[in-house]
């Protein structure tokens, strides 16, 4: 148990579907992160959101949308995703301090959810 | 570009043996270096390196970051087949939060 929880942690959709990847963190943080990992690649940085503000977006396709209504939510909407999307979706927090750049602090992760488009 | 190079990709030792796991980076904005281990799931958070030349130690696990070479290294002693994982390193901006993952260095402890 991290501390941070993510659901479905198995997900199937076609193509045409929309459904919802869920995070929640309960370590008091109020950075949160989502990170794609595709087979044999590393980890790819998705958004990142620091006291509910999304703060990057790392050229992330629009069929992926944040969503960090408080610090200790994030969802990721996926809307007519590709079968090139299948792959791991990983939720993780941190400590932030607002106005501050970066803290140095550790990220902790959730378990991911695996997605596969078909 | 930002990146973070790890080597080997894979290797494959024996119970016992003791592995060197290296990781360079280029990163401009460096605050901190990152170890993970990943066994199937998510990545568990092993160390993390701001200072040159401090070595941090957790059991049989062992780091140590050079900031002006750029380069960190993992030690494990005594491996075990339960050290079987991929091994994360990151690079940590000072800018909001970035991390930089390198490919992963996949240990395979057999016995």
């Amino acid at each position: 148990e991290t501390g941070v929880t993510q659901t479905p942690r198995h997900l199937v959709m076609g193509m045409t579907n929309k459904k919802s990847l869920k995070c929640e963190q309960h370590l008091g943080h109020n950075a949160m992160y989502w990170y794609k990992q595709s087979a044999k690649k590393p980890l790819e940085l998705m958004f990142v959101y620091n006291f509910k503000e999304q703060t990057e977006n790392n050229s992330v396709p629009s069929r992926f949308s944040p969503e960090c209504p408080n610090s200790s939510h994030l969802f990721l909407h996926l809307h007519t995703l590709q079968p090139e999307d299948s792959a791991l979706y990983l939720c993780a927090s941190s400590h932030a301090r607002r106005g501050l750049s970066g803290s140095g602090n550790t990220i902790y992760f959730g378990e991911g959810s695996w997605l596969t488009v078909v | 570009e930002d990146k973070v190079v790890q080597s080997p990709l894979s290797l494959v030792v024996h119970e016992g043996d003791t592995v060197t796991l290296n990781c360079s980076y280029e990163v401009t904005n460096f605050r901190s270096l990152l170890w993970y281990k990943q066994e199937k799931k998510a990545p568990t958070f092993l160390f993390m390196l701001t200072s040159s030349g401090i070595e941090k130690k957790s059991g049989r696990l062992s780091s140590i970051l050079d900031k002006k070479e750029l380069f960190s290294i993992l030690n494990i002693t005594a491996t075990q087949t339960g050290d079987s994982a991929v091994y994360l390193c990151a690079a940590r901006k000072t800018s909001y939060d970035k991390v930089i993952f390198g490919p992963g260095t996949s240990l395979s402890v057999i016995p």
